[in-house]
């Protein structure tokens, strides 16, 4: 069976810092891999999303980026944060089609930026 | 415009009430993906459902119904006998079949279930 996995849980970071957030998925080949950013009380925000090693799209241009060392491993990265980067932030994957199939969602991460 | 619309923020029913969460799409294509998922509190989205815009049956899963019609745009979600933890907040989603992988999730629909 898949299985997706995300770290830290939570994490705590002042203005100014960066950030690497992880994620990899087991049980599964080249599957399609997404980040979201869910701002507290709202919506989920797609942030990347990758249909293959080194494959990146992003959805919304600000100071994260995203990038997809091997085919489950899905990181998140910044140089700078910024306050509004504070979120919970969800690595998804699906099987590999044009977007037919559903999202598994990890467990997330709760990043506050202080 | 891809977009979907769940009007109702928060709902809280009594235990064993029946409750309807409401979704509205809006979409260009004539082929594309409707999705459900569940919120609890821990935070982890949990796949629900996926219905394609080709299939209009209804479907039913224990407690859980949804109903898909392509008329109004609309792809509801019914919780019969409600229980306490159905308490979630749940997310109404459209993959268009163009534009690439991008799903469209709605706002969300808390719902609380009081014993």
């Amino acid at each position: 069976s898949q299985t997706i996995h995300q770290w830290p849980a939570t994490l705590v970071q002042p203005v100014g810092s960066p950030l690497s957030l992880e994620c990899t998925v087991e049980g599964t080949s080249n599957p399609n891999l997404y980040w979201y950013r869910q701002a507290a009380g709202r919506g989920l925000q797609l942030l990347f999303y990758s249909v293959g090693i080194g494959q990146i799209s992003s959805e919304v241009p600000q100071n994260l980026s995203a990038s997809r060392p091997q085919d489950r491993q899905f990181i998140l990265s910044s140089k700078k944060l910024l306050l509004s980067d504070s979120g919970f932030y969800l690595c998804a994957w699906s099987r590999p089609d044009r977007g037919a199939y559903e999202q598994y969602f990890g467990p997330g991460t709760r990043l506050t930026v202080t | 415009a891809q977009k979907v619309t769940q009007a109702q923020t928060e709902i809280s029913v009594v235990e064993k009430e029946d409750v309807t969460l409401d979704c509205v799409y809006e979409t260009r294509d004539t082929t594309y993906y409707l999705f459900w998922y569940k919120q609890p509190p821990s935070g982890e989205l949990v796949f629900l459902i996926r219905r394609n815009s080709f299939d209009e049956q209804n479907e039913i899963s224990g407690r859980y119904s949804w109903n898909f019609q392509k008329s109004t745009s609309s792809f509801n979600f019914t919780i019969t006998a409600s229980q306490v933890v159905d308490s979630a907040v749940y997310f109404c989603a459209l993959t268009p079949n163009t534009g690439g992988f991008k799903t469209i999730f709605g706002a969300g629909t808390r719902l609380f279930v009081k014993a």
